[in-house]
């Protein structure tokens, strides 16, 4: 089955500098890799995703990039701020099935 | 803003209680999803379900059991808890023709004494 790695586990970024986290995933078949964000005492938020026929996809300070042939894909977040604090886990998905398996999970910390 | 609700968010019981987690959408979502999060963050899915009457054990094993009688409710139960039980619980949906976004709900930290 899918298994998805993730790193770094902690990652701590001054505010205004860029942070990247990164997923490799085993099965090539996977085809749907979205990010989530959850911060604590709420529920985890999809901040953006990206489909296998595309290699990167922006949304304003956050990117998401896909190497196909090397199995990872990574998360970006420039200009980045305090409220950006929070864990961040990537996932991918097989066609046909309807599971995400998620990575291991990222805990970002901002520094004012 | 998500559609999705789960109670209690926070519950202290003895070992050997039954307990109930209670999820609820009104997104009319015909996946609905439980996961397992560990204190080191990673999330295992324990159960799944399709639609009404339609109930899949996850990639993690668990002790506890769902049932789906209704399209927007999807309880988990523990008959006896254990210590080891003691973990939060995160509930989500999908709408059908997937893979697409999952709608989570804010969780149920469980604490087995």
């Amino acid at each position: 089955g899918e298994n998805v790695e993730q790193h770094p586990s902690t990652l701590s970024v001054q505010e205004g500098d860029s942070a990247v986290i990164k997923c490799t995933y085993s099965d090539s078949a996977s085809n749907y890799f979205p990010w989530y964000k959850q911060e604590l005492g709420k529920g985890s938020q999809l901040i953006i995703d990206i489909r296998s026929n595309v290699g990167e996809k922006k949304d304003q300070r956050i990117a998401v990039t896909l190497n196909k042939t090397a199995k990872h894909f990574s998360l970006h977040i420039t200009e980045t701020q305090p409220e950006d604090s929070a864990v961040y886990f990537c996932a991918a998905s097989t066609p046909g099935s309807d599971k995400l398996i998620f990575g291991t999970g990222t805990r970002l910390q901002v520094f004012p | 803003e998500a559609d999705i609700y789960q109670t209690p968010r926070y519950l202290v019981i003895g070992t050997g209680k039954k307990i109930t987690l209670e999820c609820s959408q009104t997104m009319g979502h015909d996946k609905m999803y439980w996961y397992q999060q560990d204190p080191g963050m990673e999330l295992h899915l324990i159960h799944y379900s399709y639609g009404v009457n339609s109930t899949e054990k996850g990639d993690l094993s668990s002790e506890s059991t769902v049932s789906r009688i209704r399209t927007e409710h999807f309880p988990l139960t523990l008959e006896s808890a254990r210590p080891s039980h003691t973990s939060q619980y995160l509930c989500a949906s999908t709408a059908a023709g997937g893979p697409g976004e999952l709608f989570f709900g804010e969780g149920s930290r469980l604490t087995v004494l």
